[in-house]
């Protein structure tokens, strides 16, 4: 059983264009994390976020702790921003995650 | 550089051959754990660990034991793998707490014949 869903599971955007994946939790959590993995596999952690909205760059993302969902958006989207997008939940002291959002950006 | 060590990088063995995959994390953080990612069921959480010699189950810890002896290693051992186990595996570390950024290990792709 997956605590943590994301939509969509696959996304194909131009480059320009505003995106958006999907995270919602089933779980009382403190704080939700974004991951960003890129092919060749390396993970980096994007944001960590426990109320309201966080931005870097392109990214912005947003969590409603009492609805139990997340979102992370990316402005103005450029091949570079292919990559699978995870979120993750810490549940006590184990993290649950996303099966992930693969992105891929077409010039 | 702030970063987490994971060794080797690719592995290939056979059913049986006890193998260790090493960590090693160079920022003092207390908590650290292991993850495997399968195609399909993302990335779950095999062990982690709240600081040395306090080591606990994650989600799917069968066949994987783990040692936190010093603060700045946290090894994976499989002492008999199983083709089952042939997966991309993951090591992160961080400050107490689960409100903390992670930051990961460059994995290790393991195959079991």
């Amino acid at each position: 059983k997956n605590e943590v869903e994301q939509s969509p599971q696959n996304l194909t955007a131009q480059e320009g264009e505003f995106i958006t994946i999907n995270c919602s939790y089933s779980v009382g959590i403190s704080a939700l994390h974004w991951l960003q993995q890129h092919p060749g596999g390396g993970i980096v952690s994007l944001f960590m976020l426990s109320s309201g909205k966080k931005k870097h760059g392109r990214l912005i993302a947003t969590i409603n702790i009492q609805e139990k969902h997340s979102s992370l958006h990316i402005t103005a989207s450029h091949p570079r921003d292919s990559a699978v997008y995870i979120c993750a939940v810490p549940t006590g002291n184990q993290f649950y995650f996303g099966t992930g959002t693969s992105l891929t950006v077409i010039p | 550089e702030a970063q987490v060590t994971q060794n080797p990088r690719y592995l290939i063995t056979v059913t049986g051959k006890k193998l260790t995959v090493t960590c090693s994390q160079n920022m003092n953080h207390e908590y650290m754990s292991w993850y495997r990612q399968d195609p399909g069921l993302g990335l779950r959480q095999i062990y982690y660990s709240m600081n040395v010699e306090v080591t606990d189950k994650g989600d799917v810890p069968e066949g994987y034991k783990v040692s936190r002896k010093e603060k700045r290693n946290f090894p994976l051992i499989l002492e008999s793998p199983s083709p089952n186990q042939t997966s991309l595996y993951f090591c992160a570390s961080s400050s107490i707490g689960q409100s903390e950024k992670l930051f990961f290990g460059s994995g290790t792709q393991l195959s079991v014949l």
